[in-house]
């Protein structure tokens, strides 16, 4: 089974921090992708990435910047972070070959105070 | 009953009874359709797929019917437990030049009465 592991349930910050969101998946997936999930606006694609040191915006990539330094882990970061972005963040992973489901962590719940 | 899986509206349903859970998806393109199911505290899980070529896949206990000439996707859940509350969200995928685009639909709420 493959495994998305989200390094934190709950992170509470306070505005204007630099926040870390990290994510490590363990079957070798090239593409590896950060949400937001609101209610009732479903999941948004904010930045992917299909290989190590390449990265993609998605649909609402302000205020945001990611790393991928290796494979396995894709790091999203908050560069001064703000009300607005307390959400649920969710990563997920997806091989490159052929059309198959994404699987997902179990998600960080940010607070941003 | 039914629900549209645009909103988060709440299905309420007997326990034993069957779901329905309704997505309308927005791209003629798409080729391919997800079924995600999301409990409380969790990441998505997936439950089913289908590709664009077929109009109905099974698996166990849920059935996913694609109906492409509405662009209209349900997901079908046989003896409703009480295991299936969750948020049931449908998804799919654009493919483009270079690169697929995925969309995801909001959710349903399922809840279930005993």
């Amino acid at each position: 089974d493959v495994k998305v592991t989200q390094s934190s349930r709950y992170l509470v910050k306070r505005t204007g921090e630099k926040v870390f969101l990290e994510c490590v998946q363990d079957m070798d997936h090239e593409n590896m992708f950060w949400y937001r999930q609101d209610p009732g606006l479903g999941l948004r694609l904010i930045y992917f990435s299909y290989d190590v040191k390449m990265k993609e915006k998605g649909d609402i990539p302000e205020g945001y910047s990611v790393s991928r330094e290796k494979k396995e882990r894709f790091s999203l970061i908050l560069e001064s972070a703000s009300t607005n972005q307390t959400s649920m963040y969710l990563c997920a992973s997806l091989p490159v070959q052929g059309i198959r489901p994404q699987h997902f962590g179990d998600g960080t719940r940010l607070s941003i105070l | 009953g039914e629900s549209v899986g645009l909103h988060l509206p709440t299905l309420s349903v007997q326990e034993g009874d069957n779901s329905i859970i309704n997505c309308a998806y927005s791209n003629s393109a798409s080729d391919y359709f997800i079924w995600y199911k999301q409990e409380s505290g969790k990441g998505p899980q997936f439950i089913i797929d289908i590709r664009s070529n077929m109009d109905k896949r099974q698996g166990q206990r849920v059935t996913v019917l694609l109906n492409k000439t509405v662009k209209h996707l349900s997901l079908q859940i046989a003896a409703t437990q009480p295991g299936d509350s969750a948020v049931y969200f449908c998804a799919e995928n654009i493919p483009g030049s270079s690169a697929s685009k995925i969309i995801f639909g909001s959710g349903t709420r399922l809840s279930i009465r005993p």
